[in-house]
């Protein structure tokens, strides 16, 4: 299957600084990536829909201003979490759609990031 | 609203036990409904469906699908602890839309 690759897979960060979590389609261009979230014990909350060359799309709740999405490329998206706060301590994992919009759709995914804020 | 019911929520089970996952569906358009498995990173793909009745089968997993009744299945036959993961189930209904479920944990006793 696709590989996406996505760095780091921790980090720990003190309480106010800006983490930036990248995510990189290896062997395919993807025009729309996907970031989740995930609490412990829980199934993936998408937090936005990331697209090439023009702004990301949030879902309800997810803050604008906080989590800044960048798609700068056919290959890479990138989440920078601003500010962070030890509430935004959590498991931060991208995906890419392969399929191109069509079809019966492909998703695979990043390896995922383990956010810690202390 | 699409959404996407897996159940059990949590299922423990001993070595050598089949199980059967479940999710339900309601969706405006449906393409097709994806299997992962997660254990402790990222999802990884098991399986797609996208016609009723077809089994897909992977070792001891197998899935189906039934379009009319709006489920589908994955069953793990001989489970191992190795096997001891959250089980997803998504639907993708078109133009870069998957709807995920809650997933089910499974742990595999020894």
């Amino acid at each position: 299957g696709a590989v996406v690759s996505q760095h780091p897979s921790r980090v720990i960060c003190k309480s106010g600084t800006s983490v930036k979590i990248e995510c990189r389609s290896l062997d395919f261009q993807a025009t729309t990536m996907f970031w989740y979230r995930q609490f412990p014990k829980q199934s993936l909350m998408l937090m936005a829909t990331s697209n090439e060359g023009s702004k990301a799309t949030y879902e309800q709740g997810v803050e604008k201003d906080k989590f800044l999405i960048n798609h700068a490329s056919l290959t890479l998206s990138t989440l920078t979490v601003t500010s962070a706060h030890p509430e935004d301590s959590s498991f931060y994992i991208c995906s890419a759609d392969t399929s191109g919009g069509g079809g019966t759709g492909e998703l695979f995914f990043g390896e995922g990031s383990r956010l810690t804020v202390l | 609203e699409d959404k996407v019911v897996q159940s059990p929520l949590s299922l423990v089970v001993h070595e050598g036990d089949t199980v059967t996952l479940n999710c339900s569906y309601e969706v405006t358009n449906f393409r097709s409904l994806l299997w992962y498995k997660q254990e402790k990173k990222a999802p990884t793909f098991l399986f797609m469906l996208t016609s009723s009745g077809i089994e897909k089968k992977s070792g001891r997993l197998s899935s189906i699908l039934d379009k009319k009744e709006l489920f589908s299945i994955l069953n793990i036959t001989a489970t191992q602890t190795g096997d001891s993961a959250i089980y997803l189930c998504a639907v993708y209904s078109g133009t870069y839309k998957y709807i995920f479920g809650t997933g089910t944990r499974l742990k595999v006793l020894a």
